[in-house]
């Protein structure tokens, strides 16, 4: 049983650039949550995709973008890349979409993003 | 709006040592509680839940929690700790009224020494 699966594991991007980050979840999961996790901090809830539409939404700026597409698999785009971007992307499948809060999410390994 | 406090940011125990690693959280609703382990350069791993029931929760690897309601707290413990349980943990919390984010302490890098 395939976990959830993210890639690249690690990129470095400059300033201004954009990325995207890809994300298969866990198999029979329908539903994708992006986290960002900073040096020494916990993870931050970014998104959250279910049936191919952001559902609910963090505290980050619109240049934090998503998708979802019809296998379930998802993407997180961020454009005009800061200093500050600089984290390990954690994502995060789920089953049920954002009603269904009783189970616990199964993360993968992460992308890890530096900004120079 | 949920939070998560984490007071220690370690935890130092000696192997086969009772280890506690503390969590306080604050919901508006009734919490759903979770705790998750972290290696270095790896993703979360999810070691136990409290939704509803009994107050002590029994999760992975021997690790267990206690919910206690009037103190708003969630401290993960362990009778007897591991050198390879050396490794950072987070306390999450899910208000069940806001959709299933799940919002995360600031983690206790819990260091057993042989």
């Amino acid at each position: 049983d395939a976990g959830v699966t993210q890639s690249p594991t690690h990129l470095i991007k400059t300033r201004g650039q954009q990325v995207t980050l890809r994300c298969s979840p866990k198999s029979g999961h329908d539903t994708v949550s992006w986290y960002q996790q900073a040096l020494g901090q916990g993870p931050q809830f970014i998104f959250q995709y279910y049936e191919e539409e952001e559902r609910q939404r963090g505290n980050f700026p619109d240049r934090f973008s998503g998708h979802q597409f019809p296998n379930y698999s998802s993407e997180l785009n961020v454009n005009a890349l800061l200093l500050g971007d600089s984290a390990l992307y954690l994502c995060a499948s789920s089953l049920g979409g954002p009603l269904t809060n009783t189970g616990e999410l199964f993360f993968g390994e992460g992308s890890r993003l530096t900004v120079l | 709006a949920q939070s998560v406090a984490q007071p220690e940011d370690q935890v130092n125990v000696a192997e086969g040592n009772p280890l506690t690693v503390k969590c306080t959280y604050s919901v508006s609703g009734n919490p759903y509680l979770f705790w998750y382990v972290q290696y270095p350069n790896r993703g979360l791993q999810f070691l136990l839940k409290y939704i509803t029931g009994d107050n002590l929760v029994k999760g992975s690897y021997g690790f267990e929690a206690e919910f206690n309601k009037s103190q708003t707290s969630f401290h993960l413990k362990k009778p007897s700790a591991l050198v390879s349980d050396s490794a950072l943990y987070f306390c999450a919390v899910r208000d069940m009224n806001a959709g299933n984010m799940l919002t995360f302490g600031g983690g206790t890098r819990l260091m057993v020494k042989p």
